[in-house]
């Protein structure tokens, strides 16, 4: 079925130094891959978003890969600071507004 | 722009009972899907209406069922709840332009159901 597996679970990091997160997909058909970013207590926050026609996407600090072949795309934060602490959520449009999400990794940034 | 609303933020229920959830998508936006978000299962798709039509519908049992008024509100129910439908309900909308299904969804705050 419809699946997306995301790593790491949990990613803790020192300010100024890089973050990435891994995620796979298993429907080949997804054509649509957003990151929400998701502080505790808050909703869901889209921060950048990735289509199957795109391989790679960046806004400042932050940017998506995307490799179709092997149904992997990543999340790259540079620079990171300790706003950027939160839970990240890959996932992936299989039709319609039906998302697929990823478990979330915890990202922890140190001062 | 006002963004998407739910109502009521939280809810206390008990088993067997029934509940209604509300969700205003933002301005101009035509559809609205549901997510079900708890520590042991993530965030899991629920349904999608447009057009007060369902769309989409995920791997939930019938006792979890929706539906969108013309003014592109969409409500969903829970009926017999159970301790496992403790959960917090997200609702998000996103416009309907051709490639309607590579658009940003933005999410609401949610209802915070606890069952007792």
């Amino acid at each position: 079925g419809e699946n997306v597996e995301q790593h790491p679970s949990t990613l803790s990091v020192q300010e100024g130094d890089s973050a990435v997160i891994k995620c796979t997909y298993s429907d080949s058909a997804s054509n649509y891959f957003p990151w929400y970013k998701q502080e505790l207590g808050k909703r869901p926050q889209l921060i950048i978003d990735i289509r199957s026609n795109v391989g790679e996407k960046k806004d400042q600090r932050i940017a998506v890969t995307l490799n179709k072949t092997a149904k992997h795309f990543s999340l790259h934060i540079t620079e990171t600071q300790p706003e950027d602490s939160a839970v990240y959520f890959c996932a992936a449009s299989v039709g319609g507004g039906k998302l697929i999400f990823g478990q979330g990794t915890e990202l922890s940034v140190k001062p | 722009k006002a963004g998407v609303t739910q109502t009521p933020r939280y809810l206390i229920k008990t088993r067997g009972q029934q509940v209604t959830l509300s969700c205003s998508p933002i301005s101009g936006h035509r559809s609205v899907s549901w997510y079900q978000q708890t520590p042991g299962q993530g965030l899991q798709f629920l349904f999608e209406y447009f057009s007060e039509t369902q769309r989409n519908k995920g791997n939930f049992p019938g006792r979890f069922s929706g539906r969108q008024f013309s003014n592109s509100r969409s409500e969903m129910n829970v009926s017999t709840l159970e301790l496992g439908d403790s959960a917090l309900y997200l609702c998000a909308s996103s416009p309907l332009p051709r490639e309607a299904h590579r658009q940003p969804q933005h999410f609401g705050d949610g209802t915070r159901l606890s069952i007792l």
